[in-house]
């Protein structure tokens, strides 16, 4: 089955840039969803096929797909930025939906 | 605006059932593919389901086909989730999920719902 891989944890400053990555055999070629999850709550989308926003997600979400990895980009890191983040795929060899394990994102 | 409404969640002995159901409204139900995702306590997310519009193609996570089902009725916009033979690694959040813009079956969940607690416990 196809495997996302995630850092289990990523921390920056306030005012920073975070990059959260998802790796994946050759995770370039499909389209990845990226969701945020804070406590309690339940996940929000926040970049759909690679690098699109939902509206309503400021512009200091991006994102970037080549290659094996995915890329979530964070700039200008806010208080308000912590949470869980996941990437998410449809494999479609398997016809499976297949989430990564999940980066819990600290603002120092 | 889009709004999804689980129900259905609860105690439940291993080996038991459960039915989950999902209101849908403000989208064009009919033509959205939706989706199951589940959350054990302190854990990631896990997807469960998809079935598209039609009610026609439905996939499933390999550990569960054979114990879940998942059915849709789009006369009365509501998703379901069938759960047999319950086990204690069932237990978790379980949220209904939409492609709320009629994309395709890779399309992102736009929508989440805000989750049913299912405890499988004896």
């Amino acid at each position: 089955s196809y495997v996302l891989t995630q850092s289990p944890s990523v921390s920056v400053a306030p005012g920073q840039t975070a990059r959260i990555t998802c790796g994946g055999n050759n995770i370039g070629s499909k389209s990845v969803h990226w969701y945020q999850q804070k406590p309690g709550q339940a996940p929000v989308l926040v970049v759909h096929d690679d690098s699109d926003r939902p509206s309503g997600i400021p512009e200091r979400f991006s994102g970037s797909n080549s290659g094996n990895t995915a890329t979530l980009t964070i700039s200008r890191v806010e208080a308000g930025d912590e949470a869980d983040y996941y990437c998410q795929l449809w494999e479609s060899r398997s016809d499976k939906g297949v989430f990564g394990g999940g980066t819990k994102l600290t603002v120092l | 605006q889009v709004q999804l409404v689980e129900s259905g969640g609860g105690l439940v002995k291993p080996g038991g059932s459960l039915r989950l159901s999902c209101a849908a409204s403000g989208f064009n139900f009919s033509d959205c593919f939706m989706t199951w995702v589940r959350q054990a306590p302190g854990k990631g997310l896990e997807w469960i389901s998809i079935i598209s519009g039609s009610g026609d193609s439905m996939y499933y996570r390999d550990s569960l086909k054979g114990r879940f089902t998942i059915s849709r009725d789009n006369a009365e916009n509501s998703l379901y989730l069938q759960m047999n033979s319950l086990r204690v690694e069932d237990t978790g959040v379980y949220y209904c999920t939409a492609a709320s813009d009629g994309g395709n079956i890779r399309s992102a969940f736009d929508s989440w719902g805000q989750g049913a607690l299912v405890t499988v416990s004896s």
